[in-house]
């Protein structure tokens, strides 16, 4: 199955400057990488996702690239923000991935991101 | 994007009693569903998979007969925790699967407590 590793597991920066995260993954043919962020007690909320067919996408001060031959992505926010404190974690497929879903998503342990007022 | 509603949001019950929790699919159809388990401070992990008309497929090291999976139709996937334990407290979350113009949602997530 697939194995995704991220880091780091906690992430401080002061408010305003970029926070970067990072995940690899092992399964060669995954092809769809979305991130999620969770707030203390809520559910995932998926920020932004990448396929394979790109190697970056952009979402205002969100953005996320992807390496397919080094087998890593990456999220990057930019000017950020108190409200961004969260846990943001990485996501893949155990294989790839075709539309319709038919396998669950394996998750990287996460990263608590802490934005320094 | 898909909605998916899990209910109830949080539940204490006493050890040894069963407790179910739904996940519903509320404008879309879902001919699978998924099941998570999140322990505080850690990571979402895959418990089973949910396949309308037939057994679920449950991961390794998960007990398909104290965590019992029904999906009797495509909007509707119950998670019961049968026999529960403290140990079993954790927070159970739902999520219906990617397609190819968006990503997984979540159900708002169970918080069982087990006393």
């Amino acid at each position: 199955g697939e194995n995704v590793e991220q880091h780091p597991s906690t992430l401080s920066v002061q408010e305003g400057d970029s926070a970067v995260i990072k995940c690899t993954y092992s399964d060669s043919a995954s092809n769809y990488f979305p991130w999620y962020k969770q707030e203390l007690g809520k559910r995932p909320q998926l920020i932004i996702d990448i396929r394979s067919n790109v190697g970056e996408k952009k979402d205002q001060r969100i953005a996320v690239t992807l390496n397919k031959t080094a087998k890593h992505f990456s999220l990057h926010i930019t000017e950020t923000q108190p409200e961004d404190s969260a846990v943001y974690f990485c996501a893949a497929p155990p294989r790839g991935y075709s539309g319709g879903g038919a396998d669950g998503l394996t998750f990287g342990k996460g990263t608590h991101l802490i934005i320094q007022p | 994007g898909a909605v998916v509603s899990q209910h109830p949001s949080w539940v204490i019950c006493k050890s040894g009693t069963s407790v179910k929790i739904e996940c519903r699919s509320l404008d879309f159809q879902a001919t699978t569903m998924f099941w998570y388990r999140q322990f505080p401070k850690q990571s979402l992990m895959l418990m089973a998979t949910s396949n309308e008309g037939s057994k679920a497929t449950y991961e390794q090291g998960v007990e398909k007969d104290k965590f019992l999976i029904n999906h009797a139709s495509l909007t509707l996937s119950t998670l019961t925790v049968t026999s529960a334990h403290p140990e079993d407290s954790s927070f159970y979350i739902c999520s219906a699967p990617p397609s190819r113009s968006q990503g997984a949602f979540f159900g708002q997530g169970t918080r069982l407590t087990v006393v």
